[in-house]
């Protein structure tokens, strides 16, 4: 398994402006990925982000909204940019720990609120 | 393609009776499947996951899974419900070609004292 934090844990903010979200994990992992969890809904995925390479964007998501670095194996960010009040959602990162584990671990999610 | 269904939105049960939430899945290739569960205000929680190995698999809390091919479904139970299950359940797909997986819409368990 993996311990992962995220910064900040919750946050309010106001239109047209942006944030970025930081996910940290315990060990160097290969796979992280970027959730979306809107308000009563289920998880989306944004992007999966593995490090050395541009990031890859699911349908409905693009770079310039969502842009997101991944610097080293432990380590990466997600900015909500130009936000608006649909950008309030939980932004979850996740991990998967190992070649073909498939299971992946879940950080403690980020509350976003937008005024 | 994947995809998952979770058949119930709100789920209530008494204290101490059995739970039951159902899933069901379609895949292209031979899934994993998966169950989180997510306390209010938490992150998600790996409960247990089925790799193609026993289809009877156990997670932890008390709860199981069964894997049953012939019946596209990977249903979640436990044989007694205590009031710290109350909780947010999801059912996840990965079709083991790719590392995305699928989220269902997951299930609200109610306990009631």
């Amino acid at each position: 398994s993996a311990v992962i934090s995220q910064k900040p844990s919750r946050d309010i903010c106001q239109r047209g402006t942006s944030l970025t979200i930081q996910c940290q994990v315990d060990s160097q992992v290969t796979m992280m990925f970027w959730y979306r969890q809107q308000p009563g809904q289920s998880l989306t995925l944004i992007a999966t982000a593995n490090q050395g390479s541009e990031a890859t964007y699911e349908s409905g998501f693009v770079i310039d909204k969502f842009p997101i670095s991944r610097p080293n194996l432990t380590f990466s960010t997600l900015t909500v940019s130009n936000m608006s009040p649909e950008d309030s959602s939980i932004y979850l990162c996740s991990v998967e720990t190992g070649v073909g584990q498939e299971t992946q671990y879940f950080g403690p999610g980020t509350r976003l609120l937008v005024l | 393609a994947q995809s998952v269904t979770q058949l119930d939105s709100h789920v209530s049960v008494s204290e101490g009776t059995p739970v039951l939430l159902r899933c069901n899945y379609s895949s292209s290739y031979s899934p994993s499947l998966f169950w989180y569960v997510q306390h209010p205000n938490k992150g998600l929680q790996l409960l247990l996951k089925y790799t193609s190995a026993a289809t009877l698999v156990k997670g932890i809390n008390g709860f199981e899974a069964e894997f049953k091919k012939s019946e596209t479904s990977f249903h979640l139970t436990k044989p007694s419900a205590h009031m710290s299950d109350a909780a947010e359940y999801f059912c996840v797909v990965s079709d083991g070609g790719y590392q995305k997986v699928t989220f269902g819409t997951g299930t609200k368990l109610q306990v009631i004292p």
